[in-house]
């Protein structure tokens, strides 16, 4: 089965741009999540989507937002990009049925903002 | 969400047991500790986790002290591969998919 894909794998923006980053789930996983990991923040969850609804939003700004397809694949957008934005973006998916609730992370987004 | 405390890091040898301890005292009732790890340049990885009974999967076990205000993650053999950042976290089942990762403890392992 292929594991959680992501793309694209390396992006650089320029400050006050915005971007849209992909997400691929393991076939079959309903529920899709975004993480931001930084050096300084460590790993900061964003937000999770279950059947095309987010279900669960972490304490970022408005600029970031996304959304999930019928399909169950998942796409996240940065609006007004600031430097402090740079970071690795990092998806995961999981089953969510019984007691499988263990999440499978992509290799992530490595974004840089000049 | 309740808090974990790990040493920020830990060395071992090739093929001896390693034993990653957590500490979580403000553990609730319907908290489950989850454990991942993150090896270098990869997105985190789900190792186990566990309610209140010890665990064991194939890449690791997970003994949870019986006032399950710590847990230890037991690597019972460990490899170079094993060399990363592990994560122990606490979420309701129903929160496991919004993690809140600490710092974790980064596991050197020598050859």
């Amino acid at each position: 089965k292929a594991g959680v894909t992501q793309t694209p794998r390396y992006l650089i923006k320029t400050r006050g741009q915005q971007v849209t980053l992909s997400c691929s789930p393991i076939s079959g996983h309903r529920s899709v999540s975004w993480y931001q990991q930084t050096p300084g923040q460590g790993l900061q969850f964003l937000f999770e989507y279950f059947s095309e609804t987010q279900r669960n939003k972490g304490n970022f700004p408005g600029r970031f937002s996304g959304r999930q397809f019928s399909n169950s694949r998942s796409e996240m957008n940065v609006s007004t990009l600031e430097l402090g934005d740079s970071a690795l973006y990092l998806c995961a998916s999981s089953l969510v049925v019984g007691a499988s609730y263990e999440q499978y992370f992509g290799p992530g987004t490595r974004l840089t903002v000049t | 969400d309740a808090k974990t405390t790990q040493p920020n890091s830990m060395e071992s040898n090739e093929e001896e047991p390693v034993h990653l301890p957590c500490n979580h005292s403000t553990i609730s009732g319907t908290d489950y500790i989850h454990w991942y790890r993150q090896l270098p340049s990869q997105g985190p990885e789900y190792v186990i986790h566990g309610l209140t009974s010890n665990v064991n999967n194939r890449m690791a076990s997970l003994a949870i002290a019986e006032d399950r205000k710590s847990s230890t993650l037991i690597l019972h053999r460990a490899t170079l591969r094993d060399a990363a950042v592990y994560y122990c976290i606490l979420s309701e089942i129903q929160g496991a998919q919004k993690l809140v990762f600490g710092q974790g403890t980064r596991l050197t392992i020598n050859p």
